[in-house]
């Protein structure tokens, strides 16, 4: 079946502006993750949810950032005045249950100008 | 936020030989150690995993050594080739945590 989607691929935008980020999971996965991936570095984990709720987000960096999951599958992430700092490849995951092995998406790469 | 160690940063291997890549963890609650393969453009995708009841794991051409007592684990890619040419991270996971990567290592493989 299809894997973790994630759209945009790419996105461009100015300091200040608001961005949303989408994750479509592999169908079926009630857990979802969020990374965010600086150029030469690991994924940093922001968020996860199991279901429809935010089962932690302590690695939100500060209140700019929001993600949801309305339906318990797509899921997308908010970032509020966007800063240059915020310029990362955001990665999304996936897997069966919490324990389960996560799939990565593709990512967005975000540049805020 | 790093909480998984990686070493070393670059790798250079010729083809056919061994690449070793280690890992250090602190905390003790972690109970899954993944290892993932991420190419240019792409996301990380899981090459093998090994959890701390066992000491090494193996799969095809690659191998997990994992130390419990002295916190580390490392992969070892046997019969190196330069379609390996990728970076490799190292994880670790609580019981239905997120998980924590290291930093990666860019291995290169040369013909």
């Amino acid at each position: 079946g299809a894997g973790v989607s994630q759209t945009p691929s790419n996105k461009v935008t100015e300091k200040g502006k608001y961005v949303e980020l989408r994750c479509d999971p592999i169908s079926g996965h009630t857990a979802l993750y969020w990374y965010r991936q600086s150029l030469g570095q690991g994924p940093e984990f922001l968020i996860y949810f199991q279901g429809t709720g935010a089962a932690d987000d302590s690695g939100l960096p500060n209140d700019r950032f929001f993600a949801v999951r309305p339906e318990g599958s797509v899921s997308t992430l908010k970032i509020q005045r966007t800063e240059r700092g915020d310029s990362a490849m955001y990665l999304c995951a996936s897997s069966l249950n919490l324990a389960g092995e996560q799939f990565f998406g593709p990512g967005t790469r975000l540049t805020v100008l | 936020q790093q909480q998984v160690k990686q070493s070393p940063q670059s790798l250079i291997v010729q083809k056919g030989g061994i690449s070793i890549i280690n890992c250090a963890y602190e905390n003790t609650a972690f109970d899954y150690f993944p290892w993932y393969q991420q190419f240019p453009g792409k996301g990380p995708a899981l090459l093998i995993a090994i959890r701390p009841d066992v000491s090494e794991k193996k799969e095809g051409r690659f191998t997990i050594s994992f130390n419990k007592s002295a916190k580390q684990f490392s992969l070892h890619i046997m019969d190196s080739q330069p379609g390996d040419s990728a970076t490799y991270f190292c994880a670790a996971r609580r019981y239905n945590n997120d998980m924590r990567f290291g930093a990666g290592t860019r291995l290169t493989v040369k013909p």
